[in-house]
């Protein structure tokens, strides 16, 4: 079975500030783990993957298989980052599992 | 980037009608397309997986007599949901998957089964 974990429904910081996005993941074999941003009244979107290692609107996320997360950070936090954020992980069934998602708010 | 378009993105039905809802990849091709529902401040939670020219996989506790799949070609996979009743009124969203096994959702609709 695999499962997402997103300890935070809501996180709220201010512009400027550091931010990180906590997601755990459960699964026997060899994840590929997403993170997808939804912004108000957009559809849901691709932010990156973690086997593309790349940094998207000064997002990254690392892989750590000893912890099994793969948290989402961003240095510096902007007004524009708020929105909706859900990690997701794809097992050798190919089907996506989300996590419950945590609404970032990023105040002025 | 890949576009998904969903159709139509709010509708209202009677009960005992079905409805039916399409899911378009317009730049690619897509071999596999999902199908999801969300509830209000939920995640998504996935009903079934479309497969051009086969049988969709359900997930458990999905009635595939309910909610039938169509997946005719490699940009079009449809979802039918038959004799509709207010407890199937919901949010429902399409995604289609690209040759690089990204995601691309569409932008959802908005069933209310009246």
């Amino acid at each position: 079975a695999q499962r997402v974990t997103q300890p935070e429904k809501l996180l709220s910081v201010f512009k400027g500030a550091p931010v990180e996005l906590k997601c755990n993941y459960s699964y026997s074999g060899s994840p590929e783990l997403f993170w997808y941003v939804q912004y108000s009244r957009q559809r849901l979107q691709l932010l990156l993957r973690h086997i593309s290692r790349e940094s998207i609107k000064g997002f990254t996320a690392d892989l750590n298989k000893g912890e099994t997360s793969f948290h989402l950070k961003k240095p510096f936090a902007q007004e524009e980052d708020s929105a909706m954020y859900y990690c997701a992980l794809s097992g050798s069934g190919s089907r996506l599992t989300f996590g419950e998602g945590t609404q970032l708010t990023v105040n002025p | 980037g890949a576009v998904v378009s969903q159709h139509p993105s709010r509708v209202i039905c009677k009960s005992g009608t079905s409805v039916k809802i399409e899911c378009r990849s317009l730049d690619f091709q897509a071999t596999t397309m999902f199908w999801y529902r969300q509830f209000p401040k939920q995640s998504l939670m996935l009903m079934a997986t479309s497969n051009e020219g086969s049988k969709a996989t359900y997930e458990q506790g999905v009635e595939k007599d309910k909610f039938l799949i169509n997946h005719a070609s490699l940009t079009l996979s449809t979802l039918t949901v038959t004799s509709a009743h207010p407890e199937d009124s919901s949010f429902y969203i399409c995604s289609a998957r690209d040759d690089d096994r990204r995601e691309f959702f569409g932008s959802g609709t908005r069933l209310t089964v009246v």
